[in-house]
């Protein structure tokens, strides 16, 4: 199976300031098969992005996504306040579908 | 707006069968383009794909629950269910329904979670 491992841990920023958060493959992920789900505390998580750059319907324009093959980050450019949360990505390009083990964005 | 709401017993003794069900409201589970899944998550911990379902029959299980796992559909209730046999603590989380993308195999769709606890 295919191992998602996110990078970092925990981010610790501050609103407005812009989060980068990195997800690798232990191999190729297949024609960049790869979301990006957002999870706050006692909720269900939430798509924002699939096939690695699309935007899901309703997620703002700070919410940007890329890359491929093995190397995959999800970009949010300005942070807002509800932004801090937990964020998973998941490949969905070769079964079983994967889940990494999630990057948390706290308030610095 | 597709929402899906799972119900079923919030407590399982060990190496008892869990079963859960989820009932698909604002849309019909009568529908290739996508899938019906359940997915997991342990306390404090991970999300782990556990099965899904297309409308056809056609299923797909993660290789390491495949052999404790029934998934099904009822069209007829609009609803889909989960039996995840001989449980132990290890299966003890919230568990999701949820339901495939129009573009692909991502999860468009989440039900709010169903706690389940595994003791005697």
């Amino acid at each position: 199976e295919i191992v998602l491992t996110q990078s970092p841990g925990t981010l610790s920023l501050s609103p407005g300031e812009r989060a980068t958060l990195s997800c690798w493959a232990s191999q190729s992920v297949r024609s960049s098969y790869l979301a990006w789900y957002q999870q706050k505390p006692g909720q269900a998580p939430r798509l924002l992005l699939y096939g690695s750059s699309n935007r899901a319907t309703g997620i703002p324009v700070r919410f940007s996504g890329g890359g491929s093959g093995t190397d995959f980050t999800l970009t949010i450019s300005r942070l807002e306040p509800e932004d801090f949360a937990m964020y998973y990505c998941q490949q969905y390009g070769t079964s079983p579908w994967t889940f990494g083990q999630g990057t948390k964005v706290e308030i610095k | 707006q597709v929402q899906l709401q799972e119900s079923g017993p919030g407590l399982v003794k060990p190496s008892q069968t869990l079963s859960l069900t989820c009932t698909v409201s604002g849309g019909s589970i009568n529908n290739d383009d996508y899938y019906w899944s359940w997915i997991r998550q342990h306390p404090g911990k991970g999300l782990e794909w556990i099965a899904h379902i297309y409308f056809s029959g056609k299923t797909y299980y993660n290789p390491s629950l495949q052999s404790r796992i029934t998934i099904s559909v009822d069209t007829s209730k609009n609803q889909f269910s989960l039996q995840l046999s001989s449980v132990t603590a290890a299966d003890a989380a919230v568990y999701y329904c949820a339901r495939g993308g129009r573009y692909g195999d991502y999860v468009a769709y989440w039900g709010q979670g169903s706690l389940v606890t595994v003791s005697s």
